[in-house]
């Protein structure tokens, strides 16, 4: 069975500080996974998708990677601010046309001002 | 806007009673899925569609049903509801294929049943 984690549930973080979010996966045959930001009460705002050809992308202050054959993606934020608590959650899609993405649980990250 | 359109965003029912909650998307997504999501147990797949006509269950398929008459719309109805099946409620669509494209959500409809 396909499975996603994410460790830890919650992280405290003075502002300015730069930061990591860890997600595993089981299936190494992972086609992309989609790094989503939820904000209390909304939606998910997709952050960054990496395929698994890529090991790499960022936008702004974020930097996210994709290791297959460890079965780990990481999220960088640097110089964290108040303004990026929220919380985050990876998704890995595994392929096929019926595809779907599997959740991990999210971080839920608050930055201290 | 392009994206996924969600409503209502809040609902509330009574323990048996019936609603649709309605999805359309105007990306010309093929794929089109429901989650709900729930405290400690994440975001869980209810139903999904590869195209208009097709649709398949997901890991939380009971006591929903849906269809697919249209690429755009996708409305999830809840036959009898149960307190059970209080939760929020997220639409989401994607390209067709095997990877390559991102995943689309909306907002989300936050339904109580009393």
């Amino acid at each position: 069975k396909q499975e996603v984690t994410q460790i830890p549930a919650a992280l405290s973080v003075p502002e300015g500080e730069n930061l990591v979010l860890n997600c595993s996966f089981t299936d190494s045959a992972i086609y992309n996974l989609q790094w989503f930001r939820q904000d209390p009460g909304k939606g998910l705002t997709s952050l960054l998708l990496i395929q698994s050809s890529q090991r790499e992308q960022t936008s702004g202050r974020l930097n996210a990677s994709l290791d297959k054959s460890s079965g780990r993606s990481t999220l960088y934020i640097a110089a964290s601010q108040p303004g990026d608590s929220a919380t985050y959650l990876c998704a890995g899609f595994f392929g096929g046309s019926q595809g779907n993405l599997i959740f991990g649980k999210g971080t839920k990250l608050s930055v201290k001002p | 806007n392009a994206g996924v359109t969600q409503t209502p965003k809040f609902q509330v029912l009574k323990t048996g009673q019936s609603m649709t909650l309605q999805c359309a998307q105007d990306m010309n997504h093929e794929y089109m899925s429901w989650y709900r999501q729930d405290p400690g147990m994440g975001l869980r797949l209810i139903h999904y569609s590869v195209g208009a006509g097709i649709t398949d269950q997901g890991e939380v398929p009971n006591g929903y049903n849906v269809s697919r008459s249209t690429t755009e719309d996708f409305p999830l109805r809840l036959l009898s509801a149960a307190p059970s099946q209080t939760s929020v409620y997220f639409c989401a669509s994607r390209l067709s294929g095997t990877g390559g494209h991102g995943y689309t959500f909306g907002s989300g409809t936050r339904l109580t049943v009393v």
